[in-house]
């Protein structure tokens, strides 16, 4: 079993441009979840979707940050514009909707917006 | 006042000792409760979960939950370096969970 499979493992970028994110869930979870983590303010969940629908998008900071899930296998979280402030390791985490509380992880993508 | 309460610690403890990770939340509705490791530079990994209050027992780790107290704790006995990590407590809410700050935990040889 591949795991969740995020891309790309590491990104810097400057402040302003266009960020894009992507996780591939293991195969037939039907629940996908991002999560931000800093020091300051931990694990966040920015948002989840249950097959393929967003279900709770409330920790999206703002409108910056947007993200899709087209299909079952593939999701994007996009940040447009960029701030220094988005700096964070972000994490792509599934699960397959039985077990309540196995949520696997991902490596994360460590983002540095300069 | 977050819904999870951590430690941030760090914690640093010498070998073979006995470890107590613990968390506080504000939310009765909390049912299932998790514990979280996370190696440096690695995504979470499901540690132990428990549904009701009292002890789960796996091999050197315990964890412990106090519903009456919305109290929960992790305990590690004969802790080994292979311990250092950061432990993260979990709690379910609907379909996502909610996580504790995190303890960063230093097992020293």
């Amino acid at each position: 079993d591949a795991g969740v499979i995020q891309s790309p493992r590491h990104e810097v970028t400057e402040m302003g441009q266009e960020v894009t994110l992507r996780c591939k869930p293991i195969s037939g979870h039907n629940s996908l979840f991002w999560y931000r983590q800093t020091m300051m303010r931990g694990l966040e969940l920015l948002i989840y979707f249950n097959n393929n629908v967003p279900i709770d998008d409330s920790g999206m900071p703002e409108d910056r940050f947007s993200a899709k899930m087209p299909n079952a296998s593939f999701s994007t979280l996009k940040i447009q514009p960029s701030e220094p402030r988005d700096s964070a390791v972000y994490f792509c985490a599934s699960i397959n909707g039985i077990h309540p509380g196995t949520q696997y992880f991902g490596p994360g993508t460590r983002l540095l917006v300069l | 006042q977050k819904e999870v309460e951590q430690d941030p610690g760090p914690l640093s403890v010498p070998e073979g000792a006995i470890v107590s990770l613990n968390c506080t939340y504000s939310n009765s509705a909390f049912q299932y409760f998790m514990w979280y490791r996370q190696y440096s530079r690695k995504g979470p990994e499901l540690l132990m979960y428990t549904y009701s209050s009292g002890n789960k027992e796996d091999g050197r780790f315990t964890a412990q939950v106090d519903k009456s107290s919305k109290y929960i704790s992790l305990f590690i006995r004969d802790s080994q370096p292979s311990d250092s990590a950061t432990y993260l407590c979990a709690m379910r809410q609907g379909g996502k969970l909610i996580f504790g700050q995190g303890t960063e935990l230093s097992v020293k040889p």
